[in-house]
């Protein structure tokens, strides 16, 4: 069963550092989501693409935080510079196009394994 | 937005009673609710899910219902089992089609 992946699954790193995740979602999936979960929480969306084009960063702290996704299909999030608050897990998450012509017909998001980041 | 609260926030039972999760939205446009179950250290996987024009699904031994008026649904699970242990998370779209989750509970089944 195909699922999503992600690397690094664990990263620590100092406060100031640049960090990237990287996500591969399922084989012909147009939609790709980032979310953080924070431990006790549960995930908040940070990020989502339509192909290769961003239609919801509403969430995304822009001043640190940067995601591309420029062949549609693998997608980067970048945060410069790390910030102690910023520990979490990042999970990124992948579904099919939504059907009949509807925008609001959503389909079942499929997660992967997540990073695991410690900021020190 | 949208606001998602989930009731209680830990639930213990006794292996092969029943227990049921509670959900309240706050966006009467929502129309997807699924339920995620996590387990320790591992991704969020989809349960079960029901769509606004049905008021019950039901899968095995796991069952939603929902109740568009007092914008509530519910996760049902029968015949507990120890392996049913893990933070379940309840979720919804809003208007704006995107994805809230709920802060999770945490179900422990004894054994």
């Amino acid at each position: 069963e195909a699922e999503v992946a992600q690397s690094p699954r664990y990263k620590i790193t100092e406060k100031s550092q640049a960090v990237a995740f990287w996500c591969d979602p399922i084989s012909g999936h147009a939609t790709l989501y980032w979310y953080r979960q924070i431990l006790g929480q549960g995930p908040e969306l940070l990020v989502q693409f339509q192909d290769e084009s961003v239609v919801d960063d509403s969430q995304l702290p822009k001043d640190r935080f940067s995601a591309e996704r420029l062949k549609g299909v693998d997608s980067t999030l970048k945060i410069q510079p790390a910030e102690l608050g910023d520990s979490a897990m990042y999970l990124c998450a992948s579904s099919p196009q939504a059907g009949g012509g509807s925008i609001r017909l959503i389909n079942e998001q499929f997660f992967g394994p997540g990073t695991r980041l410690t900021v020190l | 937005g949208e606001n998602v609260e989930q009731h209680p926030s830990t639930l213990s039972v006794q292996e092969g009673d029943s227990a049921v999760i509670k959900c309240t939205y706050s966006d009467s446009a929502s129309n997807y609710f699924p339920w995620y179950k996590q387990e320790l250290g591992k991704r969020p996987q989809l349960i079960i899910d029901i769509r606004s024009n049905v008021g019950e699904k039901k899968d095995q031994r796991i069952a939603v219902t929902l109740n568009k008026t007092a914008k509530h649904f519910s996760l049902h699970i029968t015949e507990t089992q120890p392996e049913d242990s893990a933070v379940y998370f309840c979720a919804s779209t809003g208007a704006n089609s995107k994805l809230t989750f709920g802060k999770g509970i945490t179900l422990s089944v004894r054994p």
